[in-house]
């Protein structure tokens, strides 16, 4: 059961490139998150979705995008990368109840020059 | 914005100690209170779900208390060991399930 998987577990990008952050589950969650990490801040939700077809912003949504086309998958795309994007980045699902804990994938170390 | 905060944000103790931390949270829509420990190098992973006022969870020499008439949670450690090295997070979930993070307290046993 491989759980929550995210690629690449790193990438350096330079600013103004764009990219795509992938992140799977094979869980059969509804819910599906990003977070970002940044020193002394803890985890910031960038966007998340409650199923297939519905997404929402979260804390700092911008200048990513988020689709979720299947139950499965849940990408983050960086549109016009900048340095402050470094970060590390989370992706996590749980079941939709409220009872339900999060489960976390490995993370994507980001660095934007 | 939701606020979420923990105190305090780090804490040094000897093995064998008790210990305790604090999270805040705003009383009105709540659904649950999570709590998540995050290992260096590792993802966070959970220790708790709570969704009921007085709520109260145990996991070996770990607890946690709730409380959201107040808007806050305690997690306890009995017993410290030098395992328990970790930083430890609360989320809070209001209405439409979105998830927002304290910045956590970081805990750091000494043998």
């Amino acid at each position: 059961n491989a759980g929550v998987t995210q690629t690449p577990k790193f990438q350096v990008l330079k600013t103004g490139q764009s990219m795509t952050l992938q992140c799977a589950q094979d869980m059969n969650h509804e819910y599906m998150s990003w977070y970002r990490q940044d020193p002394g801040m803890g985890l910031r939700l960038i966007h998340y979705s409650v199923g297939a077809g519905i997404t929402d912003q979260g804390e700092v949504p911008n200048g990513y995008n988020v689709s979720r086309s299947t139950t499965e998958d849940f990408p983050l795309r960086l549109l016009s990368a900048a340095p402050s994007q470094t970060s590390v980045y989370f992706c996590a699902s749980s079941e939709i109840d409220t009872d339900s804990p999060l489960h976390f994938g490995n993370g994507t170390r980001l660095t934007v020059t | 914005i939701l606020n979420v905060e923990q105190s305090p944000q780090s804490l040094h103790v000897q093995e064998g100690d008790s210990t305790n931390f604090t999270c805040s949270f705003p009383s009105s829509n709540f659904y649950a209170l999570h709590w998540y420990r995050w290992e260096t190098a590792k993802s966070p992973e959970a220790l708790f779900v709570m969704t009921l006022n007085g709520d109260e969870k145990k996991k070996g020499r770990i607890s946690a208390t709730l409380n959201t008439k107040e808007g806050y949670s305690y997690l306890y450690i009995k017993g410290s060991q030098p395992e328990d090295s970790a930083t430890y997070l609360c989320a809070f979930m209001e209405y439409g399930n979105k998830l927002v993070f304290g910045a956590g307290t970081i805990l750091r046993v000494k043998s």
